[in-house]
C-alpha cells in the first residue's frame, strides 16, 4: 500500500526566512513524488516532481525539494519565504512501476508566512 | 488554452436530491479522477477512470456515481445516499502513456453545500 505523511498541520515562518514543509512516504519499490500548492477555493497547482536522478529537485516559484531514500522523505524547501507563499501544500506519491494507480495525497500542510 | 473545467463553482443541494458535478478536459488526457476535500482530511479519492466506458471505485465511492461516455468528460453524481455531501470536490486528469511526466492537472473545484 502507498501512503504519505505530512506531520505538520501548520507551519509558520517569517518573511525572508527559509521554510521547510515535511513529507514522508511509504511505497513498494521506487517512488514517484510530487508537491502541489492550493490557494483558497482553487484547485491544486503543480510545484515539482521527483522520478529519478538528482536528489535535489527544483520547481516553480523558487521552491525545491530534497529526496532522501534512506529516510523516505521528500521535504519541500525555499531559501527565502514570501507572504505570497502562504497557502496549503500537498505531497503526493505513487510507486513508479505501479501500473498507473492513482496518486495518494497527504493531508496537507498550511503554510503561513508572516510579514 | 488547454485545461480542465469544473462547473458549477458553487452548488446547493436539498436533502434527498441528486446533483451532478461537471468535469471537462481538452488536454487529450487518458485518465480522470474525482477527489473530495474536507478540512484537515486532505484529498480522498472517490472514483477514477483510465479509459472510456470504464471506471474504478476509490476509497470513498459510497453515495457517488460516475460515467465516462467521452474521453473529455467525467461527471460525478452525488446521490441522496451520500449522507454528508458538503465538501469541496476536485476533478483531475493525466496522460498515461508517452513521454513526459504524469502529474495531474486539476480543475478549480466545485463547492457543494447541503441546505
Amino acid at each position: 500500500a502507498q501512503s504519505v505523511a505530512q506531520p505538520e498541520d501548520q507551519v509558520n515562518v517569517a518573511e525572508g526566512n527559509p521554510l521547510t514543509v515535511k513529507c514522508t512516504y511509504s511505497v513498494s519499490g521506487n517512488p514517484y513524488l510530487f508537491w502541489y500548492v492550493q490557494y483558497p477555493n482553487r484547485g491544486l497547482q503543480f510545484l515539482l516532481k521527483y522520478i529519478t536522478g538528482d536528489n535535489l529537485v527544483k520547481g516553480s516559484y523558487g521552491f525545491e525539494a530534497e529526496f532522501n531514500k534512506s529516510q523516505t522523505s521528500f521535504h519541500l524547501k525555499k531559501p527565502s519565504a514570501l507572504v505570497s507563499d502562504s497557502a496549503l501544500y500537498f505531497c503526493a506519491v505513487r510507486a513508479l512501476n505501479s501500473g498507473n494507480t492513482p496518486l495518494v495525497f497527504g493531508k496537507g500542510t498550511r503554510l503561513s508566512v508572516i510579514a | 488554452d488547454g485545461g480542465i473545467t469544473q462547473s458549477p463553482k458553487y452548488l446547493f443541494r436539498k436533502e434527498g436530491q441528486n446533483v451532478t458535478l461537471s468535469c471537462e478536459q481538452n488536454l487529450n488526457h487518458d485518465a480522470m479522477y474525482w477527489y473530495r476535500q474536507d478540512p484537515g482530511q486532505g484529498l480522498r479519492l472517490i472514483y477514477y477512470s483510465q479509459i472510456v466506458n470504464d471506471f474504478q471505485k476509490g476509497d470513498i465511492a459510497e453515495g457517488y456515481s460516475v460515467s465516462r461516455e467521452k474521453k473529455e468528460s467525467f461527471p460525478l453524481t452525488v446521490t441522496s445516499a451520500q449522507k454528508n455531501p458538503t465538501a469541496f470536490y476536485l476533478c483531475a486528469s493525466t496522460r498515461l502513456t508517452g513521454p513526459g511526466d504524469y502529474g495531474y492537472t486539476f480543475g478549480s473545484g466545485t463547492r457543494l453545500t447541503v441546505v
